[in-house]
């Protein structure tokens, strides 16, 4: 069993949608989440991370994480054609100080106008 | 502004070549990742290292090879190209937090 798992994708949908991007993980030790975004021909870059279980919010970005459930969501709100993008999330291997990090395979993400 | 770069955004190189992917740093990191990523397969872990002429295998460590001789630089070495070595090729550093910071890439095609 992966650590990280995530759907691929693709995700479609209109601008002003509310986006649900969806990973579950293996190790209910993980406690450190993270989401990044990945802009066509870039590489990712950390969007938001949270710390231990519940919501953390900035802007229109809302991460939430469900422990008992082993379930974390990066929300979307009122999307926006300049958030089509590729969305990972990724877990820090807790048994590694080198940084390593566990990735999902990343939601492939189009808002069109 | 933290930067990482990759000595390549595109490179064709055929069957049998050796091949060398150079990614530099600028923020003084100990640790540096190189990744490929595929449709459908994500992020994966080729090999890392955490020091100058130390390095770790990653999940997917067979017809690679690494060279780390200054702390700055991380090169990932083809041996051999095979046509199932194309792919986006990612580097990434982090001083020992769990941010990564990672470069534009290299799309590596071998025909």
């Amino acid at each position: 069993q992966k650590e990280v798992e995530q759907d691929p994708g693709p995700l479609s949908v209109p601008e002003g949608a509310i986006v649900s991007l969806n990973c579950t993980y293996s190790n209910s030790a993980f406690q450190y989440f993270m989401w990044y975004r990945q802009y066509s021909r870039k590489g990712p870059e950390l969007l938001m991370y949270t710390y231990s279980s519940g919501n953390k919010e900035d802007g229109r970005f809302t991460a939430q994480v469900d422990k008992s459930s082993k379930y974390i969501s990066l929300f979307i709100r009122d999307s926006q054609p300049s958030d089509s993008a590729t969305y990972l999330c990724a877990i820090p291997d807790r048994g590694s100080t080198l940084g390593r990090l566990y990735f999902g395979r990343g939601t492939q993400l189009t808002v069109w106008p | 502004d933290v930067k990482v770069t990759q000595s390549s955004r595109y490179l064709v190189k055929r069957t049998g070549e050796k091949v060398f992917l150079e990614c530099v740093q600028d923020m003084d990191h100990e640790n540096m990742f190189w990744y490929r990523q595929d449709p459908g397969l994500g992020l994966r872990l080729i090999y890392f290292s955490y020091d100058v002429k130390m390095k770790e295998k990653g999940d997917i460590p067979e017809g690679y090879s690494v060279s780390r001789e200054k702390k700055e630089r991380f090169s990932l070495i083809l041996e051999s190209a095979s046509t199932n070595q194309t792919s986006m090729y990612l580097c990434a550093s982090t001083v020992s937090s769990y941010e990564q910071y990672f470069g534009p890439g290299t799309r590596l095609t071998v025909t």
